[in-house]
Protein backbone atom coordinates (compact mmCIF):
# COMPACT_ATOMS: atom_id res chain seq x y z
CA UNK A 1 0.00 0.00 0.00
CA UNK A 2 1.19 3.34 -0.95
CA UNK A 3 2.68 5.92 1.95
CA UNK A 4 4.12 9.10 2.43
CA UNK A 5 7.21 8.87 3.75
CA UNK A 6 9.52 11.33 5.60
CA UNK A 7 13.59 12.22 6.06
CA UNK A 8 15.65 12.41 8.16
CA UNK A 9 13.52 10.99 11.16
CA UNK A 10 15.26 12.57 13.86
CA UNK A 11 17.16 15.94 13.05
CA UNK A 12 19.26 17.86 15.62
CA UNK A 13 20.70 21.54 14.70
CA UNK A 14 21.80 24.54 17.13
CA UNK A 15 19.84 27.14 16.89
CA UNK A 16 19.77 29.92 14.72
CA UNK A 17 20.54 26.77 11.43
CA UNK A 18 18.71 26.59 8.53
CA UNK A 19 16.60 22.84 8.27
CA UNK A 20 14.94 21.46 5.50
CA UNK A 21 12.13 18.93 6.05
CA UNK A 22 12.04 16.32 3.39
CA UNK A 23 8.58 14.44 2.50
CA UNK A 24 7.22 12.17 -0.20
CA UNK A 25 3.85 11.92 -0.39
CA UNK A 26 1.97 9.54 -1.84
CA UNK A 27 2.22 9.71 -5.86
CA UNK A 28 -0.97 10.46 -7.09
CA UNK A 29 -1.88 12.54 -4.67
CA UNK A 30 -2.27 16.74 -5.25
CA UNK A 31 -2.92 17.91 -2.04
CA UNK A 32 0.17 18.19 0.51
CA UNK A 33 0.71 19.56 4.14
CA UNK A 34 2.55 19.88 7.16
CA UNK A 35 1.68 19.82 10.68
CA UNK A 36 3.78 19.87 13.80
CA UNK A 37 3.34 18.70 17.33
CA UNK A 38 5.24 20.13 20.27
CA UNK A 39 5.92 17.67 22.81
CA UNK A 40 2.98 17.16 25.10
CA UNK A 41 0.54 19.71 23.44
CA UNK A 42 -1.98 19.45 20.29
CA UNK A 43 -0.98 18.64 16.86
CA UNK A 44 -1.05 22.08 14.92
CA UNK A 45 -1.68 22.68 10.89
CA UNK A 46 1.23 24.75 9.14
CA UNK A 47 0.37 25.30 6.05
CA UNK A 48 -1.23 23.56 2.96
CA UNK A 49 -0.12 23.50 -0.74
CA UNK A 50 -1.41 22.84 -4.22
CA UNK A 51 -0.65 23.19 -7.89
CA UNK A 52 3.04 24.65 -6.62
CA UNK A 53 2.10 27.36 -4.41
CA UNK A 54 0.23 27.57 -0.64
CA UNK A 55 -3.57 27.31 -0.62
CA UNK A 56 -3.42 27.73 2.84
CA UNK A 57 -1.85 28.64 6.05
CA UNK A 58 -1.73 29.09 9.80
CA UNK A 59 -0.53 32.37 11.90
CA UNK A 60 2.50 29.82 12.98
CA UNK A 61 3.57 29.94 9.49
CA UNK A 62 5.24 32.85 9.34
CA UNK A 63 8.22 33.80 7.16
CA UNK A 64 10.88 31.94 8.42
CA UNK A 65 8.85 28.75 7.30
CA UNK A 66 8.45 28.21 3.84
CA UNK A 67 7.61 25.48 1.70
CA UNK A 68 8.70 24.21 -2.02
CA UNK A 69 7.82 20.96 -4.36
CA UNK A 70 11.11 20.66 -5.98
CA UNK A 71 10.19 17.96 -8.24
CA UNK A 72 7.62 15.64 -9.19
CA UNK A 73 8.48 13.66 -5.98
CA UNK A 74 9.57 15.74 -2.99
CA UNK A 75 8.06 17.98 -0.81
CA UNK A 76 9.93 20.27 1.53
CA UNK A 77 9.74 22.37 4.74
CA UNK A 78 12.31 24.77 5.10
CA UNK A 79 12.66 26.57 8.72
CA UNK A 80 15.32 29.22 7.71
CA UNK A 81 16.41 30.34 11.62
CA UNK A 82 15.72 27.70 14.44
CA UNK A 83 14.52 28.59 17.09
CA UNK A 84 14.23 26.76 20.14
CA UNK A 85 10.15 27.01 20.22
CA UNK A 86 10.64 25.11 16.69
CA UNK A 87 11.56 21.53 18.49
CA UNK A 88 8.94 19.60 17.70
CA UNK A 89 7.69 16.34 15.46
CA UNK A 90 7.07 17.50 12.00
CA UNK A 91 4.08 15.32 9.80
CA UNK A 92 3.62 15.71 6.44
CA UNK A 93 0.38 14.19 4.77
CA UNK A 94 -1.07 14.31 1.27
CA UNK A 95 -4.64 13.98 -0.13
CA UNK A 96 -6.08 13.17 -3.39
CA UNK A 97 -8.24 15.81 -3.73
CA UNK A 98 -9.41 18.36 -1.50
CA UNK A 99 -13.21 18.34 0.66
CA UNK A 100 -14.18 14.77 2.06
CA UNK A 101 -10.55 13.23 0.68
CA UNK A 102 -8.83 11.42 3.60
CA UNK A 103 -5.40 12.99 4.34
CA UNK A 104 -2.44 10.40 4.45
CA UNK A 105 0.47 11.04 7.35
CA UNK A 106 4.00 10.25 7.31
CA UNK A 107 5.80 9.00 10.33
CA UNK A 108 7.05 12.54 11.20
CA UNK A 109 10.43 13.87 11.39
CA UNK A 110 12.02 14.77 15.08
CA UNK A 111 13.30 18.17 14.93
CA UNK A 112 15.73 18.93 17.76
CA UNK A 113 17.28 22.27 17.95
CA UNK A 114 19.77 23.05 20.63
CA UNK B 1 -12.41 29.33 15.18
CA UNK B 2 -13.08 25.73 15.68
CA UNK B 3 -11.41 24.08 18.88
CA UNK B 4 -11.75 20.27 19.99
CA UNK B 5 -11.30 18.57 23.11
CA UNK B 6 -10.99 15.07 24.01
CA UNK B 7 -10.97 15.14 28.11
CA UNK B 8 -9.19 12.08 29.01
CA UNK B 9 -5.75 12.34 28.53
CA UNK B 10 -5.12 8.49 29.38
CA UNK B 11 -7.67 5.63 29.30
CA UNK B 12 -7.48 1.60 29.57
CA UNK B 13 -9.21 -1.42 28.75
CA UNK B 14 -8.90 -4.53 29.31
CA UNK B 15 -8.42 -7.20 26.39
CA UNK B 16 -11.99 -7.75 24.83
CA UNK B 17 -13.58 -5.28 26.40
CA UNK B 18 -15.41 -2.19 25.27
CA UNK B 19 -13.76 1.17 25.95
CA UNK B 20 -15.67 4.69 24.55
CA UNK B 21 -12.64 7.47 23.92
CA UNK B 22 -14.51 11.00 24.40
CA UNK B 23 -14.37 13.94 21.86
CA UNK B 24 -16.09 17.45 22.07
CA UNK B 25 -16.31 20.15 19.65
CA UNK B 26 -17.29 23.31 19.44
CA UNK B 27 -17.95 25.10 15.44
CA UNK B 28 -20.64 27.56 14.42
CA UNK B 29 -20.06 25.78 10.84
CA UNK B 30 -23.53 23.52 9.80
CA UNK B 31 -20.70 21.74 7.41
CA UNK B 32 -17.87 19.91 8.59
CA UNK B 33 -15.81 16.19 8.82
CA UNK B 34 -14.95 14.38 12.41
CA UNK B 35 -12.35 12.14 12.57
CA UNK B 36 -10.86 10.00 14.75
CA UNK B 37 -6.87 9.03 13.96
CA UNK B 38 -4.92 6.60 15.70
CA UNK B 39 -1.43 6.86 16.74
CA UNK B 40 0.46 3.93 17.35
CA UNK B 41 4.52 4.44 18.80
CA UNK B 42 5.41 3.92 14.91
CA UNK B 43 4.02 7.78 15.44
CA UNK B 44 2.44 7.38 11.65
CA UNK B 45 -1.63 8.49 12.23
CA UNK B 46 -4.07 6.56 10.57
CA UNK B 47 -7.90 7.51 9.88
CA UNK B 48 -9.86 4.99 12.09
CA UNK B 49 -12.72 6.75 11.13
CA UNK B 50 -14.58 9.72 9.86
CA UNK B 51 -18.23 11.24 10.60
CA UNK B 52 -19.76 13.76 8.13
CA UNK B 53 -22.11 16.34 9.96
CA UNK B 54 -24.56 16.05 7.49
CA UNK B 55 -25.05 12.21 7.68
CA UNK B 56 -27.62 10.98 11.01
CA UNK B 57 -26.12 7.40 11.14
CA UNK B 58 -22.94 6.73 13.13
CA UNK B 59 -20.22 5.53 11.04
CA UNK B 60 -18.66 1.92 11.98
CA UNK B 61 -15.28 0.49 11.13
CA UNK B 62 -15.52 -3.47 12.19
CA UNK B 63 -14.76 -3.00 15.91
CA UNK B 64 -14.69 0.82 15.60
CA UNK B 65 -17.94 3.07 16.07
CA UNK B 66 -18.83 6.45 16.85
CA UNK B 67 -21.40 8.07 18.54
CA UNK B 68 -22.13 11.42 16.72
CA UNK B 69 -24.71 14.27 18.83
CA UNK B 70 -24.54 17.23 16.38
CA UNK B 71 -26.71 19.47 18.89
CA UNK B 72 -24.20 18.17 21.85
CA UNK B 73 -21.26 18.67 19.71
CA UNK B 74 -20.23 15.41 21.05
CA UNK B 75 -18.50 12.50 19.03
CA UNK B 76 -16.97 9.66 20.78
CA UNK B 77 -15.28 6.47 19.64
CA UNK B 78 -16.16 2.63 20.86
CA UNK B 79 -13.91 0.05 20.12
CA UNK B 80 -15.23 -3.16 20.90
CA UNK B 81 -13.51 -6.43 21.67
CA UNK B 82 -9.99 -4.53 22.18
CA UNK B 83 -6.80 -5.75 21.06
CA UNK B 84 -3.12 -5.30 22.03
CA UNK B 85 -2.95 -3.48 18.56
CA UNK B 86 -5.33 -0.97 19.20
CA UNK B 87 -3.01 0.58 21.89
CA UNK B 88 -2.07 3.76 21.09
CA UNK B 89 -2.68 7.22 21.01
CA UNK B 90 -5.83 8.36 19.24
CA UNK B 91 -6.82 11.99 18.32
CA UNK B 92 -10.49 13.53 17.81
CA UNK B 93 -10.40 16.22 14.45
CA UNK B 94 -12.56 18.69 12.43
CA UNK B 95 -12.66 19.57 9.61
CA UNK B 96 -14.59 22.53 7.63
CA UNK B 97 -17.14 21.30 5.04
CA UNK B 98 -16.53 24.61 3.11
CA UNK B 99 -14.06 25.40 0.90
CA UNK B 100 -13.29 28.60 1.60
CA UNK B 101 -12.31 27.68 5.40
CA UNK B 102 -9.82 25.16 3.49
CA UNK B 103 -9.22 21.58 4.59
CA UNK B 104 -6.76 21.75 7.78
CA UNK B 105 -7.59 19.76 10.36
CA UNK B 106 -8.09 20.67 14.05
CA UNK B 107 -7.11 18.24 16.44
CA UNK B 108 -7.94 17.37 20.22
CA UNK B 109 -5.68 16.73 22.61
CA UNK B 110 -5.43 13.10 22.53
CA UNK B 111 -6.48 9.79 24.73
CA UNK B 112 -3.51 7.56 25.02
CA UNK B 113 -4.95 4.09 25.05
CA UNK B 114 -3.85 1.04 26.78
CA UNK B 115 -5.42 -2.25 25.98
CA UNK B 116 -4.25 -4.63 28.91
CA UNK B 117 -4.05 -8.32 28.71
Amino acid sequence: EPEVTQTPSHQVTQMGQEVILRCVPISNHLYFYWYRQILGQKVEFLVSFYNNEISEKSEIFDDQFSVERPDGSNFTLKIRSTKLEDSAMYFCASSEGDGTYEQYFGPGTRLTVT
Amino acid sequence: AQTVTQSQPEMSVQEAETVTLSCTYDTSESDYYLFWYKQPPSRQMILVIRQEAYKQQNATENRFSVNFQKAAKSFSLKISDSQLGDAAMYFCAYRSGYETSGSRLTFGEGTQLTVNP
